[in-house]
């Protein structure tokens, strides 16, 4: 079955840390992931997705077919970078569904 | 451009009632999909509807079901609503190929 984990619930780290943020997948076609975002009282949006290899806020992330991995990585956080983080893999090629991993909660610390 | 809307923001409901959210997606989207948010259980896929026509489904009982109109505007009822109902309510439009926009959700609390 399409699972995506993040294993950490909550990542704390101090500003101008690095910051990794893990995700998982396990998926038997060719995945397209997703990294979406949640600042506090703002909509769900899209952070960075796999194919477009972007850098978005300072943060990449890349696919790792071999290890079924996606982990999103920033080299220092800043505290505006507090949000929850959420992995998610699209499933079935043309279709919007999303299958999203639990999230983690990231908290810069001043 | 205007982004993905759902009304109503809150909603309170009582047990055994029913309820329909609604969802207007951006302009030109055709495929709408709905996510059900809570802290147990995260986000977890309801459906998706595609030109009038449901594409895909989660593992939700048939108390949950949607319907997308011509406009491509989308409603989801939740009929003989339970505690356990009790969750954020997104909405998502989308071009096929491109990224997934998020409503801002409707917040269902039922008592």
């Amino acid at each position: 079955a399409q699972r995506v984990t993040q294993p950490e619930k909550l990542l704390s780290v101090f500003k101008g840390a690095p910051v990794e943020l893990k995700c998982n997948y396990s998926y038997s076609g060719s995945p397209e992931l997703f990294w979406y975002v949640q600042y506090s009282r703002q909509r769900l949006q899209l952070l960075l997705r796999h194919i477009s290899r972007e850098s978005i806020k300072g943060f990449t992330a890349d696919l790792n077919k071999g290890e079924t991995s996606f982990h999103l990585k920033k080299p220092f956080a800043q505290e505006e970078d507090s949000a929850m983080y959420y992995c998610a893999l699209i499933y079935g090629g043309a279709t919007n569904k999303l299958i999203f991993g639990t999230g983690t909660l990231l908290a810069v610390q001043p | 451009k205007a982004g993905v809307t759902q009304t109503p923001r809150y909603l309170i409901k009582t047990r055994g009632q029913q309820v329909t959210l609604s969802c207007s997606p951006i302009s030109g989207h055709r495929s709408v999909s709905w996510y059900q948010q809570t802290p147990g259980q995260g986000l977890q896929f309801l459906f998706e509807y595609f030109s009038e026509t449901q594409r895909n489904k989660g593992n939700f009982p048939g108390r949950f079901s949607g319907r997308q109109f011509s406009n491509s505007r989308s409603e989801m009822n939740v009929s003989t609503l339970e505690l356990g109902d009790s969750a954020l309510y997104l909405c998502a439009s989308r071009r096929d190929g491109a990224e997934a926009f998020f409503g801002q959700g409707t917040r269902l609390t039922v008592v």
